[in-house]
């Protein structure tokens, strides 16, 4: 069966560390979404991208980065992480011309 | 600026207590409302979408219908495994595939 996976599950680091938050997914969608959940804030988009090479940024995309250099994979890069940065993302995918979005089971991130 | 709001934010009910869940929206150029369920620890779960007002769309107890100004979640003789956080979405002509997404209900059903 088609899913998306994201790796680590759980993560601790420290602030000022670099940290990548893996999603891959076997639905072959283009269009892939990197999500923040915090309570009292729902889901904030990060950053997102339509197809290999394609990235752009979300409302929250501060302190983030992404590439897609493939169909199936979008990294997530904390580039230096702050303790503002703790929260639980989620990886998020659908189809070209479709709004319809699947999930990961998401990244629940703890920065010290 | 396009908002989706939901309504209210947490809601108990006793098992079999029917009820509904708001979603009011103020999107342009409405392109589906879309609704997700949520359990603890685990990401979204797709429901429904519906595309026009006057839509409906059922799901085992869940029934979801569209106006031109919100959506609402009606559960009807909840069981306590329909605890979950409910949330809606909007698509947008002008968001290219991208959703706007509500906070969310906090749904508990007691036995």
């Amino acid at each position: 069966d088609a899913e998306i996976t994201q790796s680590p599950r759980h993560k601790i680091t420290e602030t000022g560390r670099q940290v990548t938050l893996a999603c891959h997914q076997t639905w072959n969608h283009n269009n892939m979404f990197w999500y923040r959940q915090d309570l009292g804030h729902g889901l904030r988009l990060i950053h997102y991208s339509y197809g290999v090479q394609d990235t752009n940024k979300g409302e929250v995309s501060d302190g983030y980065s992404v590439s897609r250099s493939n169909t199936e994979d979008l990294p997530l890069t904390l580039e230096s992480a702050a303790s503002s940065q703790t929260s639980v993302y989620f990886c998020a995918t659908s189809r070209a011309g479709q709004e319809t979005q699947y999930f990961g089971p998401g990244t629940r991130l703890l920065v010290l | 600026e396009d908002q989706v709001t939901q309504s209210p934010e947490a809601l108990r009910l006793q098992e079999g207590e029917s009820s509904s869940l708001n979603c009011s929206y103020t999107v342009s150029g409405l392109r589906g409302l879309f609704w997700y369920r949520q359990d603890p620890g685990k990401g979204p779960e797709f429901l429904f979408t519906l595309y026009s007002a006057g839509e409906e769309k059922e799901k085992e107890r869940l029934k979801a219908t569209l106006t031109k100004k919100e959506s609402f979640l009606h559960i009807t003789a909840p069981k306590p495994e329909d605890s979950a956080t409910y949330l809606c979405a909007g698509g947008s002509m002008d968001s290219n595939y991208q959703l706007i997404w509500g906070a969310g209900t906090k749904l508990i059903i007691k036995p």
